[in-house]
């Protein structure tokens, strides 16, 4: 069973609703991730946080906006989203990189959560 | 350039069989980890198996193994006894230490059948 959880599972929201999506870890991870997944195509990173602070920000539109309130939880705030939103969202979480860290370095993932923009 | 390279989109094989799944990389990072993860149509990415650049010995957990050939940048995926459940894509990913939280970096990912 993941020990990262994502809620909701499924959502679907209007283009002119306000939602959130939420992660919440409970490994002692100082880093989280929020990846979208559209069909058919691999994970592609949106934002990182290290530390409680945004690290990456992968040019993603301000209608996406993360906050990581503290070091268990992730939230990525949904406004005005257009139906290309629409995909598989994942959090994750990790711990800083080690040498040698070993499956220490993993990046574990929540469940997901489907998002349908109509 | 990519840095993730995995060249088959689709893979059968009959229940019982083994399969290797195949992946290459590419990095100038002498520190970096090789990941590869499961995801059923259900959504989750369900972490299989890890091997780090300084690993000397093959990584294995259960039914996978990870067949690390270091000099050619290749990392792929065997899986043993192939049983119905293993239907799903499978995903190559790499993340390199460059600073302290890097992101996972995926390939296309390969879509494994097996048949019963």
């Amino acid at each position: 069973d993941t020990e990262v959880t994502q809620t909701p599972k499924h959502l679907v929201m209007g283009m002119t609703n306000k939602k959130s999506l939420k992660c919440e870890q409970h490994m002692g991870h100082r880093a989280m991730y929020w990846y979208k997944q559209k069909a058919k195509k691999p994970p592609e990173l949106m934002f990182v946080y290290s530390y409680e602070k945004l690290s990456i920000n992968e040019s993603v539109p301000s209608r996406f906006s993360p906050e990581c309130p503290n070091s268990s939880l992730l939230n990525l705030h949904l406004h005005a989203l257009q139906p290309e939103d629409s995909a598989l969202y994942l959090c994750a979480s990790s711990q800083e990189w080690r040498d040698p860290g070993g499956s220490g370095n993993t990046i574990y993932f929540g469940e997901g959560s489907w998002l349908t923009v109509v | 350039a990519q840095k993730i390279t995995q060249t088959q989109p689709g893979m059968f094989v009959q229940e019982k069989e083994a399969v290797t799944l195949d992946c290459t990389y590419d990095t100038s990072d002498p520190s970096y980890g090789l990941f590869w993860y499961k995801q059923p149509s259900s959504g989750e990415m369900i972490f299989l198996i890890y091997q780090g650049s300084y690993d000397q010995q093959n990584a294995t957990e259960g039914r996978y193994s990870l067949n690390f050939q270091k000099a050619r940048k290749s990392a792929n995926l065997v899986i043993s006894a192939s049983q119905l459940g293993d239907s799903a894509m499978y995903f190559c990913a790499m993340r390199e230490k460059v600073s302290g939280n890097t992101p996972l970096v995926f390939g296309k990912g390969t879509r494994l059948s097996v048949i019963a």
